[in-house]
């Protein structure tokens, strides 16, 4: 089973910095790997697939890039409501699908 | 437009078996694999299995594997999760989830709006 280690655990930032966040695989996922963001009391959404498309509706201030076992998500400048949890998630030899444990993206 | 309406909540004792089900509406219910992913409180989410639901093939999980089955109704555009031998462990909020597009395959770009199943004695 592929584990996908996310970093940091929790990131505080404020309206209007950058944002990167981590995704690492224990072993390549070439670039089948998502990245969702999720809010409190509602399901995932899907933000970037095959680790650098964005999804349909999701706004050019989210960036993916990576190949292998580094990946990494970037949002080029935030906005209040981007605050939340973003999980990535691979698909390469599955089953199993896996998903990383998580970042909490928090107003400073 | 895509809708996954999920069952309600429900509370079972340990042991017991819990079956959620997952309606479907606004495309072809045959043409997309419907997954099943779990997330337990405060913990990342979890893929559970995937039932094509043109001819019924399932793949599941290891983890739960013989303790999980996924089947479907395409008369009623409805897939369901059975899931027995209920532990604490098992206490989370289940969805139901799909891709939408063939670009997305195995990402899932619509869900259901989770099932909270609670194992307590």
């Amino acid at each position: 089973e592929i584990v996908l280690t996310q970093s940091p655990a929790t990131l505080s930032l404020s309206p209007g910095e950058r944002a990167t966040l981590s995704c690492r695989a224990s072993q390549s996922v070439s670039s089948y790997l998502a990245w969702y963001q999720q809010k409190p009391g509602q399901a995932p959404r899907l933000l970037i697939y095959e680790a650098s498309n964005r999804a349909t509706g999701i706004p050019a201030r989210f960036s993916g890039s990576g190949s292998g076992t580094d990946f990494t998500l970037t949002i080029s400048s935030l906005e209040p409501e981007d605050f939340a949890v973003y999980y990535c998630q691979q698909r390469n030899n599955w089953p199993p699908i896996t998903f990383g444990q998580g970042t909490r993206l928090e107003i400073k | 437009q895509v809708h996954l309406v999920q069952s309600g909540a429900e509370v079972k004792k340990p042991g017991a078996s819990v079956k959620v089900s997952c309606k479907a509406s606004g495309y072809t219910f045959t043409s997309n694999a419907m997954h099943w992913v779990r997330q337990a409180p405060g913990q990342r989410l979890e893929w559970m299995g995937w039932i094509n639901t043109g001819n019924g093939n399932t793949k599941y999980s290891q983890k739960f594997q013989g303790r999980v089955t996924l089947t479907r109704d395409t008369s009623a555009s409805t897939a369901y999760m059975d899931l027995s031998s209920l532990r604490s462990e098992d206490t989370a909020v289940y969805y139901c989830a799909i891709q939408g597009s063939p670009d997305y395959s195995h990402y899932f770009d619509y869900w259901g709006q989770g099932t909270l199943v609670t194992v307590s004695s």
